[in-house]
């Protein structure tokens, strides 16, 4: 069975931490992993990586594949308050069937 | 780039009631859209995928009856929540990809009140 396993669950830290958030995963024709950051609304895409080893950058937010290792990062640098929303990692098969989630990992950007 | 647009956002009906959500690919043609369903501080559980032109798939769990899915055109997927009760309450989310194989794309979400 597909699955995809975020970590940590929740984190809480203060603004201008860095933090890096985990995902890793077990699917049967991997071709995608894709983070997503939700707040209040659906999930708005951040990145998406197909290659291992190439870092995807966008401004203080970077992430990056271990297709040997089956997993990926997501950093973020100089934390802001309005980082505060739940990250989603998901893995996507060949072909077009829906995205495997993770559970999510929730963090709170603190003053 | 690709949008997908959901409506309505937020919805309260009564219990028993019927309510439909509507999810349109407003700039591409999506033959699969997939439902999502979220319950609070949980992450999106699939319900179901969406095919144009024939019956949708279900997950394991979710009712058919209950979760009516119709995907008429190359645009256009509805949900129908029939007969809702308090339990239904949740936010749901529709997504669709353009094309298959490169970012999904998620709808704004409805939340559904179910009083």
């Amino acid at each position: 069975e597909d699955k995809v396993v975020q970590s940590p669950l929740s984190l809480v830290v203060h603004e201008g931490d860095t933090v890096t958030l985990n995902c890793s995963y077990e699917v049967t024709n991997f071709r995608s992993l894709l983070w997503y950051k939700q707040e209040k609304k659906a999930p708005t895409f951040l990145f998406m990586l197909t290659s291992s080893g190439i870092e995807k950058k966008s401004g203080r937010l970077s992430s990056i594949l271990d297709k040997k290792e089956l997993f990926s990062i997501l950093n973020i640098t100089a934390t802001q308050t309005g980082d505060s929303a739940i990250y989603l990692c998901a893995v996507e098969n060949s072909g077009n069937t829906p995205l495997v989630f993770g559970k999510g990992t929730r963090l709170s950007v603190i003053a | 780039g690709a949008v997908v647009s959901q409506h309505p956002s937020w919805v309260i009906c009564k219990s028993g009631t019927s309510v439909k959500i509507e999810c349109r690919s407003l700039d591409f043609q999506a033959t699969t859209m997939f439902w999502y369903r979220q319950f609070p501080k949980q992450s999106l559980m699939l319900m179901a995928t969406s095919n144009e032109g024939s019956k949708a798939t279900y997950e394991q769990g979710v009712e058919k009856d209950k979760f009516l899915i119709n995907h008429a055109s190359l645009t256009l997927s509805t949900l129908t929540v029939t007969s809702a009760h308090p339990e239904d309450s949740s936010f749901y989310i529709c997504s669709a990809r353009d094309p298959p194989g490169m970012n999904a794309f998620f709808g704004q979400g409805t939340r559904l009140t179910v009083v």
